[in-house]
């Protein structure tokens, strides 16, 4: 079954302790990014990825950091947590072979993430 | 600025009626557009994807269509029913590295 896996799925941590919420997905897509969901601002892409090793900033980068190592891969840092950080996160993934090929984005179930 | 915009926000409906949710965008060199359903608490299920050459894709009771040049998407509903309770997110990639652009959402309830 094709899958978006996060973890954890619910976060509660104090400012400044570093963090890390994982993201795999096992349909060996070369795409995958982060988006936050907040109210009233709907979902802005955090980082993206093309492929191993090829990463790149999406609309609000400050205060995360990325990694891609494996394909299946794409775990979220928080070095210093601030409360502003506070918000609902998903991963998604694509095949990204390129423009006019059909593709679709598929979505991890999100990490509610709460910092205090 | 690439904008999304969902009308209404939030609808309340009894069940059985169809219904119809409105998605426009500022730009008209959109790639593919995509309608998604958030639950309560949950992840973002893709309902329907139209690239930029169609018109128009179906998927049971759901049907999509897409005017790029008026910039208009819809979404139509048949014979609603309560577990199509839910938000409704449509997002277009206008080819900024395959980021999406999204709109807020029209919150659907459909009662018995």
């Amino acid at each position: 079954e094709a899958q978006v896996t996060q973890n954890p799925r619910y976060l509660i941590t104090v400012t400044g302790k570093k963090l890390t919420v994982t993201c795999s997905q096992n349909m060996n897509h070369e795409y995958m990014s982060w988006y936050r969901q907040d109210p009233g601002l709907g979902l802005r892409q955090i980082y993206y990825s093309m492929n191993v090793e090829v990463t790149d900033k999406g609309d609000v980068p400050e205060g995360y950091k990325v990694s891609r190592k494996e394909k299946r891969n794409f775990p979220l840092i928080l070095e210093s947590p601030s409360p502003n950080q506070t918000s609902l996160y998903f991963c998604a993934t694509n095949e990204g072979r390129g423009r006019g090929v059909p593709w679709e984005q598929y979505f991890g179930p999100g990490t509610r993430l709460t910092v205090t | 600025k690439q904008e999304v915009t969902q009308i209404p926000a939030a609808l309340s409906v009894p069940e059985g009626e169809n219904l119809v949710l409105n998605c426009s965008f500022t730009d008209s060199a959109i790639y593919n557009l995509q309608w998604f359903r958030q639950d309560p608490g949950k992840g973002l299920t893709s309902l329907l994807l139209i690239q930029s050459s169609q018109r128009e894709q179906t998927s049971g009771r759901l049907n999509a269509s897409l005017d790029k040049s008026s910039g208009r998407s819809t979404l139509y509903i048949a014979a609603s029913q309560p577990g199509d309770s839910a938000t409704y997110l449509c997002a277009f990639d206008a080819g900024n590295n395959r980021k999406l652009i999204w709109g807020l959402g029209t919150s659907l309830a459909v009662n018995p």
